[in-house]
């Protein structure tokens, strides 16, 4: 089975911080990606990465940067934290059949 | 790029009942249609999909249907069961592993 574990479950942050999510998965997989929830707008794409050092904005990048040092890990960056930020944040990996989905982050920013 | 349309946002049924969930889709190279269902508290999971060579696809009490003409395709759901409440997403995808989802649509089945 696959694993995709995320750094925290709940996150409290102040605006203008810099924020860290970590995603870890367990496959060796190239593909994953980072979306954000909000209620009333789905899931939405903040970036995608194909493998180590690559990286492709999603929808909705602005705000946010990537890293993928290790094929096993993909961060996403906060470089300073906004009100606007707070969301549930999904990170995965993408098979050819499945996109399968981390427990999720639950950041607010105050 | 590729917009998908889902509808309705929220849907309650009885026990019993049957449910079907709506969603377009702007890309005419779109060819995966996946669907995921949330749970409360937890993080969506496939329950079904349906590719663009295929108009149909059943499992159990779940179905996709697909009309590439038209840019639409549904999920029914027959005999609803109160564990069947969730918020359901609809997806496509144009074979680069990325998706793009609808809104989600909330469904309450009322024992």
């Amino acid at each position: 089975d696959v694993k995709v574990t995320q750094s925290s479950r709940y996150l409290v942050k102040r605006t203008g911080e810099k924020v860290f999510l970590e995603c870890v998965q367990d496959m060796d997989h190239e593909n994953m990606f980072w979306y954000r929830q909000d209620p009333g707008l789905g899931l939405r794409l903040i970036y995608f990465s194909y493998d180590v050092k690559m990286k492709e904005k999603g929808d909705i990048p602005e705000g946010y940067s990537v890293s993928r040092e290790k094929k096993e890990r993909f961060s996403l960056i906060l470089e300073s934290a906004s009100t606007n930020q707070t969301s549930m944040y999904l990170c995965g990996i993408s098979k050819p059949d499945e996109q399968y989905f981390g427990p999720g982050t639950r950041l607010t920013v105050t | 790029g590729e917009n998908v349309e889902q509808h309705p946002s929220t849907l309650s049924v009885q026990e019993g009942d049957s449910a079907v969930i709506k969603c377009t889709y702007s890309d005419s190279a779109s060819n995966y249609f996946p669907w995921y269902k949330q749970e409360l508290g937890k993080r969506p999971q496939l329950i079904i999909d349906i590719r663009s060579n295929v108009g149909e696809k059943k499992d159990q009490r779940i179905a996709v249907t697909l009309n590439k003409t038209a840019k639409h395709f549904s999920l029914h759901i027959t005999e609803t069961q109160p564990e069947d409440s969730a918020v359901y997403f609809c997806s496509s995808g144009a074979g680069s592993y990325q998706l793009t989802f609808g809104k989600g649509t909330k469904l309450s089945v009322i024992p």
